[in-house]
């Protein structure tokens, strides 16, 4: 099946900074999506992205479908954006996911 | 705000007895699914639904069964709840149908002892 890597699994960062996050998916796949789960446990999709870029405030992702890669752009970090981000790959009906990246962004 | 409530949001009960998590929507989508989320993990999938009486399996399926009798809502029962069942459950919906955005409830923190 569908294997999803993420990296780091960990990032502090200080406020204002940048960052970028990356998901490795190693098959073929029609459906990619990107989550944040904040300190509290909630689950927001930030973006539904299978192929090319989109942005969304200060964030960003870009997907490479032929090269089985998407990453995250986080511009500016915020305390609020602290979490842990979520990337899932797959078909249409079943989502395979990564085991996250940790962001910390410290004041 | 995709209108998802889970109940209950936390329970705690013992080896052997059943749980049944309810998943409640207020917009008629006809995609749900049921996850789970342990530590230092992603989540992953228990079932699906994608109608009334229509249901599949997930990756982890064994020890669980759902029911879906009416639009909005999907019930995940646990027959005989074992320990390893102890986790974070969620729900969610896919409001365009199949590949596209899922939204998901608040989630449900089930201990077993």
């Amino acid at each position: 099946g569908i294997q999803v890597e993420q990296s780091p699994p960990d990032l502090i960062l200080q406020e204002g900074a940048n960052s970028t996050l990356r998901c490795n998916f190693s098959d073929s796949v029609n459906n990619l999506q990107w989550f944040h789960q904040n300190p509290w446990g909630q689950l927001i999709n930030l973006f539904y992205i299978p192929s090319g870029t989109k942005q969304n405030g200060r964030l960003s992702a870009t997907t490479v479908a032929t090269e089985r890669y998407s990453l995250l752009y986080i511009s500016s970090s915020q305390t609020t954006d602290s979490g842990v981000y979520f990337c899932a790959s797959g078909g249409n009906y079943q989502l395979i996911w990564g085991a996250g990246t940790k962001l910390i962004i410290k004041p | 705000d995709a209108g998802i409530t889970q109940s209950p949001r936390h329970k705690v009960t013992e080896t052997g007895t059943p749980v049944t998590l309810r998943c409640h929507q207020t917009e008629n989508h006809r995609y749900m699914y049921w996850y789970r989320q342990d530590p230092g993990h992603g989540l992953r999938l228990i079932h699906y639904s994608y109608g009334v009486k229509d249901t599949d399996k997930g990756e982890v399926s064994d020890g669980y069964s759902v029911s879906r009798s009416k639009t909005e809502d999907f019930l995940l029962t646990l027959e005989s709840a074992t320990s390893s069942q102890t986790s974070v459950y969620f729900c969610a919906i896919n409001p365009a149908g199949g590949g596209d955005t899922q939204y998901f409830g608040p989630g449900t923190r089930l201990t077993v002892l």
